[in-house]
């Protein structure tokens, strides 16, 4: 089992729809959680940290569900410039040298 | 302009020769990260350093090697690049030793190993 695993998709939704990405994750003692976007060959960029109690970012939303260990990224009212792929990333105990990073789940919100 | 600057951002090259990718950062972060990126995979980390004293492997260093020349830079270096070193390679930084942090990437380097 992939340490973190992710749809590749690619999801296909029209402007103005809601999407949802999972995120599944292995490890049990990991603490920290992150959605990050990728423009196509372009660098990572942070979206958003994951709390255990939820967070919200105008438009996005992150969820975390420890007991069964997977992060969800909400996106409302589908942007063209949402087209993008995004990564889920997971950090385990010890710093940044156990953070695992998703193959990354692609969005294409079309007219 | 970018806060970590990575160069070259494209470079073609045959196998067996040696290769550097450069990485500079104003972001005054004393930990900096070598990832690469392929297809189908997650970045996997390459090597860190958390100061210019400290190196450390990563996920997979063979076939690389790093220097820290200042708290600014960190260099990654294929000895003797291969075919299966062709892939899109980042620098990144931090200032979280908890990675409960962000990760700033440079732009990215493409390496294409004939």
């Amino acid at each position: 089992r992939k340490e973190v695993e992710q749809d590749p998709g690619p999801f296909n939704v029209p402007e103005g729809a809601t999407v949802a990405f999972n995120c599944t994750y292995s490890n049990s003692a990991s603490q920290s959680f992150f959605w990050y976007r990728q423009d196509c060959r372009k660098e990572p960029k942070l979206l958003m940290s994951v709390y255990s109690s939820g967070n919200e970012d105008g438009r996005f939303t992150a969820q975390l569900n420890r007991a069964s260990q997977y992060i969800s990224l909400l996106i409302r009212d589908s942007k063209l410039s949402d087209s993008a792929t995004y990564l889920c990333v997971v950090n385990g105990p010890g710093g940044y040298q156990k953070v695992t990073f998703g193959t990354g789940t692609k969005l294409q919100v079309i007219p | 302009d970018a806060d970590v600057t990575q160069t070259p951002r494209n470079r073609i090259t045959k196998t067996g020769k040696r290769i550097m990718l450069e990485c500079s950062q104003t972001k005054g972060h004393d930990r900096m990260y070598w990832y690469r990126q392929d297809p189908g995979l997650g970045l996997r980390l390459i090597y860190y350093s958390f100061d210019v004293k400290d190196i450390n492997k990563g996920e997979i260093s063979d076939g690389y090697s790093v220097s820290r020349q200042a708290q600014a830079k960190f260099s990654l270096s294929l000895e003797s690049a291969i075919p299966n070193q062709t892939a899109l390679y980042f620098c990144a930084t931090s200032d979280s030793p908890s990675g409960a942090g962000e990760l700033f990437f440079g732009e990215g380097s493409r390496l294409t190993v004939l």
